[in-house]
């Protein structure tokens, strides 16, 4: 079975500071995948998805980038962080085998605090 | 640029009954797929049932329901026999085909024992 994981699961980071958050998935090979990010209270704001290696689409222009070194890894990162980054992030992947490709499956999240 | 709206910030009902949840869409496609995603208090978002527009059928999976109007861009959730298990946030979505999934501002679902 395929299954999604994040990491860190919580951050607490000063403004201006670097960030790194990751994302891999098992028991799939070349998924689709995304970065959505949700703020206090609201849905999911998709950021950032890719169809293979190396393959990244911006959906909103931000602070943030986005880079996939392997097939099953995804990262997102950003050089200096602003407060308005804060928020909860979330990881998804879609295409798997036996799976129809328009269903996302979600990663736990990771909540970043930017003070 | 596609649209989902959910009324309803918040709903609560007794264990054991049955609620609705609305969903209404703005999209000029034809061809476009909707689903209901369930984010309980860890904040894991779960799928909890999707529709393909195409089908004319309204999609079940066990306690979960749709009503899929698809002149009126309709899109609403019924829970049968609600369990305080179903006590979180609902998120109605949209898809068309480039996978881009776009989110409702949810429905927060309080089942009271």
């Amino acid at each position: 079975s395929q299954t999604i994981h994040q990491w860190p699961a919580t951050l607490v980071q000063p403004v201006g500071s670097p960030l790194s958050l990751e994302c891999t998935v098992e028991g799939t090979s070349n998924p689709n995948l995304y970065w959505y990010r949700q703020a206090a209270g609201r849905g999911l704001q998709l950021l950032f998805y890719s169809v293979g290696i190396g393959q990244i689409s911006s959906e909103v222009p931000q602070n943030l980038s986005a880079s996939r070194p392997q097939d099953r890894q995804f990262i997102l990162s950003s050089k200096k962080l602003l407060l308005s980054d804060s928020g909860f992030y979330l990881c998804a992947w879609s295409g798997g085998t036996g799976k129809n490709w328009y269903e996302q499956f979600f990663g736990p999240g990771t909540r970043l605090t930017v003070l | 640029a596609q649209t989902v709206t959910q009324s309803q910030p918040e709903m609560s009902v007794q264990e054991a009954e049955t609620v609705t949840l609305s969903c209404t869409y703005d999209t000029s496609e034809n061809n476009y797929y909707l689903f209901w995603y369930k984010q309980p208090p860890s904040r894991q978002m779960i799928l909890v049932i999707r529709q393909e527009a195409y089908k004319q059928q309204n999609a079940t999976e066990n306690r979960f329901s749709v009503n899929f109007q698809k002149a009126a861009k309709s899109f609403s959730l019924k829970i049968s026999d609600s369990q305080l298990g179903d006590t979180a946030m609902y998120f109605c979505a949209f898809m068309r085909g480039a996978q881009k999934l776009v989110f409702g501002q949810g429905t927060r679902l309080t089942i009271n024992p």
